[in-house]
């Protein structure tokens, strides 16, 4: 069974400064997506940005950036500056190639300190 | 509306009662989700819908669950007999299907349900 890990419960960083947050995932399958998701007290989930595993290349969303690392099973999030509006659970998940079930890790709380 | 929208917002309920869930997907998605996240956990994958296929219901945690959407419009998730441990936020989500791949999923703000 597909497992993602957020190691992290909580997390905080002074603003314009970069936080790195922490993913792994437990698979045997050798495509498949992976997505950070943000979601702010107004409970909506926001998607932050995503990785294809064919991909070497890691995706970035204008602050955001990932560290994929397909060997070791790890997906970091970078949030570079980061800003007061950044403060949000954060998400990890991934999803087999063609499959439905999207499995989430148990989020990490940023603070972001002004 | 743009986005996903699900009714209510806040549900207060009496263990034991049923209580039916309402998602309203974006249009022209015709992949659609059910979550249920539990207060301070991540999310549980529940039911997912796609165009006129039959329904991926292995998520369901127990046969007191069950959901419907007909077409690509709007979605229903019913809990019968409501137990104290169905309390959570149950978020509802949809995504285009392009060349056989699902794009990223759209949610909604969610139904918190709350059985006393």
């Amino acid at each position: 069974a597909q497992t993602v890990t957020q190691s992290q419960p909580e997390m905080s960083v002074q603003e314009a400064e970069t936080v790195t947050l922490s993913c792994t995932y437990d698979t045997s399958e050798s495509d498949y997506y992976l997505f950070w998701y943000k979601q702010p007290p107004s409970r909506q989930m926001i998607l932050v940005i995503r990785q294809e595993a064919y991909k070497q290349q890691n995706a970035t969303e204008n602050r955001f950036s990932v560290n994929f690392q397909k060997a070791a099973k790890s997906f970091s999030l970078k949030i570079s500056d980061s800003q007061l509006g950044d403060a949000a659970m954060y998400f990890c998940a991934y999803r087999r190639y063609n499959n439905n079930d999207m499995r989430f890790g148990a989020g990490t709380r940023l603070t972001v300190k002004p | 509306g743009a986005g996903v929208s699900q009714s209510p917002s806040n549900k207060v309920t009496e263990k034991g009662k049923d209580v039916e869930l309402r998602c309203d997907p974006i249009s022209g998605h015709t992949a659609l989700y059910w979550y249920r996240q539990r207060l301070g956990q991540g999310l549980e994958f529940l039911i997912y819908f796609q165009g006129n296929s039959a329904p991926d219901k292995s998520g369901l945690p127990s046969d007191r669950f069950s959901a419907e959407r007909t077409g690509e419009s709007v979605s229903t998730l019913t809990i019968q007999r409501t137990q104290q441990e169905d309390s959570a936020v149950y978020l509802c989500a949809s995504s285009l299907v392009l060349g056989g791949s699902n794009q990223p999923q759209h949610f909604g703000d969610g139904t918190r349900l709350s059985i006393l």
